[in-house]
């Protein structure tokens, strides 16, 4: 089955500075590529996805990049905020057209100091 | 529109007792997944289920643990002789369509078994 690896665990930069989370996978039949950001004791929340027919996605500070052929991806945050403090969960899309469903990586606590 | 729903937000349950979580999708959603978070860990998927159906429960202890998503009303996980183990956050989410990739969050039912 899919199994999905997050790195780093933990994160820290300074304010401004960009953070870079990745992910790697192992189904190659995955297809789509969430990330999520969870606030502690908050749900989870779709910050931007990427489908596997693009390799680049950017959503003002936010970008994620996809290598289809080495099966990783990577969360980009620019100009970091102290509000970016969070942890970030990557996931892959398992299944196939009548429904899907994610394995989620492990989680990136990211800390933004001020 | 409001978003998917979760009731109750915190259960304290006593082991050996049932525990009833309940989701409610966004309007116009017909696919439910849930999700188990353990404290400082990820999501596990669980199961998801269309309206009277359940797609797939891989990720479902085979005991003491049901899904059901009726074609009135919200979807039910049923925990049957609670455990400590089980204590955790219970997530549910729900996306619109066969085939749809996103998937919305609700706020979680937080489940402490004493």
């Amino acid at each position: 089955g899919e199994n999905v690896e997050q790195h780093p665990s933990t994160l820290s930069v300074q304010e401004g500075d960009s953070a870079v989370i990745k992910c790697t996978y192992s189904d190659s039949a995955s297809n789509y590529f969430p990330w999520y950001k969870q606030e502690l004791g908050k749900r989870p929340q779709l910050i931007i996805d990427i489908r596997s027919n693009v390799g680049e996605k950017k959503d003002q500070r936010i970008a994620v990049t996809l290598n289809k052929t080495a099966k990783h991806f990577s969360l980009h945050i620019t100009e970091t905020q102290p509000e970016d403090s969070a942890v970030y969960f990557c996931a892959a899309s398992i299944g196939d057209n009548y429904g899907q469903n994610f394995v989620f990586g492990p989680g990136t606590r990211l800390s933004v100091l001020p | 529109n409001a978003g998917v729903m979760q009731n109750p937000r915190h259960l304290v349950r006593r082991r050996g007792q049932e525990a009833r979580l309940r989701c409610s999708p966004m309007k116009g959603h017909s696919h439910v997944y849930w999700y188990r978070q353990l404290p400082e860990e990820g999501l596990k998927f669980m199961v998801y289920l269309q309206k009277e159906n359940i797609i797939d429960e891989s990720g479902m202890p085979k005991e003491r643990f049901s899904a059901e998503f009726p074609k009135e009303g919200p979807s039910i996980l049923r925990i049957q002789q609670v455990v400590r183990g089980d204590s955790a956050a219970y997530f549910c989410a729900s996306s619109p369509r066969q085939g749809a990739n996103e998937q919305f969050f609700g706020p979680g039912t937080r489940l402490t078994v004493l």
